[in-house]
């Protein structure tokens, strides 16, 4: 089956301590995105990568860094920098010469800073 | 700055009614609009979807309403039913250009279907 897996599904941080999440997919998807999700909040784009070897910052990017080193990974590290790193996390993958803007999502990985 | 504003927050309705859910756009480059449904836990998935060339699109119990020139879309669902219980966004995006598959999304909406 075709899909996006993230990996680890719950995760807990001590505060100060840099953590990363893993994003794979075998869609063959050129873009990949990461978005953070809170309570009562809609999605905000945190990096994207639209090829390998390219990524540019989304609208929440401070205190995350990404790479792009292969087309089918795209991990996000959450670094002790970012304030407040408690939120879902959702990776998502487009396919860039498909004819609609359809995301296709992960299940999401839930980080708790202890 | 909110480039896509949904409402109402919260919506309970009864089994076999009608489910309304609005939002409002202002950024009118905009051209693809998606609804996605999400389940607690597990990530969004795409429900339906319209561009703005068609002011209605209908799957199953599901219609997309768009309003160009008011730069508003709503979702109705028909016959809601409990499996229907889920939160939906709406968005929008650019599916060209240096800014496609980037979407701004809605706050979001729980729907909560009783029997």
């Amino acid at each position: 089956d075709g899909g996006i897996t993230q990996s680890p599904k719950y995760l807990f941080r001590k505060e100060g301590q840099n953590v990363t999440l893993s994003c794979e997919q075998n869609l063959n998807h050129d873009a990949m995105y990461w978005y953070r999700q809170d309570p009562g909040q809609g999605l905000r784009l945190i990096y994207y990568s639209q090829i390998v070897n390219d990524f540019q910052k989304g609208d929440i990017a401070e205190g995350y860094s990404v790479s792009r080193e292969k087309k089918e990974s795209f991990p996000l590290t959450v670094t002790s920098a970012q304030k407040n790193p408690t939120a879902f996390y959702l990776c998502a993958s487009r396919s860039r010469g498909g004819l609609t803007g359809e995301l296709f999502f992960g299940e999401g990985s839930r980080l708790t800073v202890l | 700055q909110q480039q896509v504003k949904q409402s109402p927050q919260s919506l309970i309705v009864q089994k076999g009614g009608i489910s309304i859910i609005n939002c409002a756009y202002e950024n009118t480059a905009f051209d693809y609009f998606p609804w996605y449904q999400q389940f607690p836990g597990k990530g969004p998935a795409l429900l339906i979807a319209i561009r703005p060339d068609v002011s209605e699109k209908k799957e199953g119990r599901f219609t997309i309403s768009f309003n160009k020139s008011a730069k508003q879309f709503s979702l109705h669902i028909m016959d809601s039913q409990p499996g229907d219980s889920a939160t939906y966004f709406c968005a929008a995006s650019f599916p060209y250009g240096t800014n496609a598959g980037k979407s701004t999304f809605g706050d979001g909406t729980t729907l909560t279907v009783k029997p």
